[in-house]
């Protein structure tokens, strides 16, 4: 059981906007940045958001990152068809002295 | 560009011990804290441990403590998991990161398999 929480699966059409929520605690999400991760099949996890909403150079606008109290969300937008992987959010968390991460999030393209 | 390149891994028995080791490059090794991060094949992703720009500080999950030992060399732009008394459940790929500081993980190497199995 993860301690931040994710739904296991998302769906959309091409085109679409989807939103992925990632729910956590006052000692994790609630104190803490929030990161999110995009692992398409059979690759290494690669860095999608940070420091809630900030995006890495080469990551498309399409993606963004929010936060509110001990919940954040990851939209995108015009989905595409290469956006189809697994989405993991993470966070420190203050009470466990460690990264938690959430249990991820398939999201299929329709 | 930053590169970090996992070895060590592969079959052990449980009980048993294996160093991983991760090759940094492509940016200053000294100046990042760093992480291992594993994944059982089909799951999801648990951070394991990580450690500090000069060594000084140093986290686990609480699952490896006593077991697992991280450490790096600067001068060799390197990063290890000292892993014993491996179980099953330590099955899993591991992957060496790099890390924004304590909290975070900005970079992630390909990753290396360790089976624990008889």
């Amino acid at each position: 059981q993860s301690v931040l929480t994710q739904p296991p699966s998302a769906s959309g059409t091409p085109g679409q906007r989807v939103t992925i929520s990632c729910s956590g605690s006052s000692s994790n999400i609630g104190s803490n940045y929030v990161y999110w991760y995009q692992q398409l099949p059979g690759t290494a996890p690669k860095l999608l958001i940070y420091r809630n909403n900030q995006r890495p150079s080469g990551v498309p606008d399409r993606f963004s990152g929010s936060k509110s109290g001990t919940s954040a969300s990851l939209a995108i937008s015009g989905l595409r068809s290469e956006d189809e992987a697994d989405y993991y959010c993470a966070a420190w968390d203050d009470r466990l002295r460690g990264v938690v991460f959430g249990g991820g999030t398939k999201l299929t393209v329709l | 560009e930053v590169q970090l390149v996992e070895s060590g891994g592969g079959l052990v028995q449980p009980g048993g011990s294996l160093r991983l080791s991760c090759a940094a490059s492509g940016f200053t090794f000294s100046s990042y804290w760093m992480s291992w991060v594993r994944q059982v094949p089909g799951k999801g992703l648990e951070w394991v441990a990580n450690i500090k720009e000069d060594g000084s500080e140093i986290y686990y999950v609480d699952s490896v403590k006593g077991r697992f030992t991280i450490s790096r060399d600067n001068a060799k732009n390197a990063l290890y998991l000292q892993m014993n008394s491996l179980r099953a459940d330590d099955t899993a790929v591991y992957y060496c990161a790099r890390s924004f500081d304590y909290s975070s993980i900005s970079h992630w190497g390909q990753g290396i398999l360790v089976t624990v199995s008889s």
